[in-house]
């Protein structure tokens, strides 16, 4: 079956660390996002990539970095810059974007705390 | 700016009932998709239902119906027979059609619980 594999389910973040969120899909979508999401809030969104080698700024992308070498693959680093990490992050997919009826696909999500 | 406003951050109902789960939103955009996805405990998010603001009937599946008011601003996301499993978060999110690209927005969710 076709889906969106986040890894890994929990991670932990010392101060000062850089740490890479993975994420795949073998949906065949063009486009992918990665949203952050708080204690009962909704999904912000930090970058999204329409295409292969291309990408941009969502909301929230300051100390977030992303990459899209493959179309399968857009692996989320969050960076030292980033001040408060702790979240829970979701990586999703789409056919295409804007986004079409069939709307996201999304992955289990990573949670990250910082200690 | 697009804005999504859901005003109840909880709900319950009894097994078996519909419940109604409300959605408001604000978008300067001509063109818009309307969803609603739910989320588990387990935190996987999970697409049910669109409408597209040019539709003229109220979107179904199954048991998700999309009361959609487009004069009002409304789509709100009604459950019929519910059930033990329909226990989650649920989301209303917007999305433009058109040239807009990754400027779609979330609501804050609504805990809904079903009780036996």
């Amino acid at each position: 079956d076709g889906g969106i594999t986040q890894s890994p389910k929990y991670l932990f973040r010392k101060e000062g660390q850089n740490v890479t969120l993975s994420c795949e899909q073998n949906l065949n979508h063009d486009a992918m996002y990665w949203y952050r999401q708080d204690p009962g809030q909704g999904l912000r969104l930090i970058y999204y990539s329409q295409i292969v080698n291309d990408f941009q700024k969502g909301d929230i992308a300051e100390g977030y970095s992303v990459s899209r070498e493959k179309k399968e693959s857009f692996p989320l680093t969050v960076t030292s810059a980033q001040k408060n990490p702790t979240a829970f992050y979701l990586c999703a997919s789409s056919i295409r974007e804007p986004v079409t009826p069939d709307g996201y696909t999304f992955g289990s999500g990573t949670r990250l705390t910082v200690v | 700016a697009q804005k999504i406003t859901q005003t109840q951050p909880g709900m319950f109902v009894q097994e078996k009932e519909a419940v109604t789960l409300d959605c408001t939103y604000d978008t300067s955009d001509p063109s818009y998709g309307l969803f609603w996805y739910k989320q588990p405990s387990s935190g996987e998010m999970i697409f049910l239902i669109y409408q597209g603001s040019y539709d003229q009937q109220n979107a179904t599946e199954g048991r998700y119906s999309l009361n959609f008011q487009k004069a009002r601003k409304s789509a709100n996301l009604v459950i019929s027979a519910s059930q033990l499993g329909d226990s989650a978060m649920y989301f209303c999110a917007m999305s433009p059609i058109g040239t807009n690209a990754g400027k779609s927005t979330f609501g804050d969710g609504t805990t809904l619980t079903v009780k036996p």
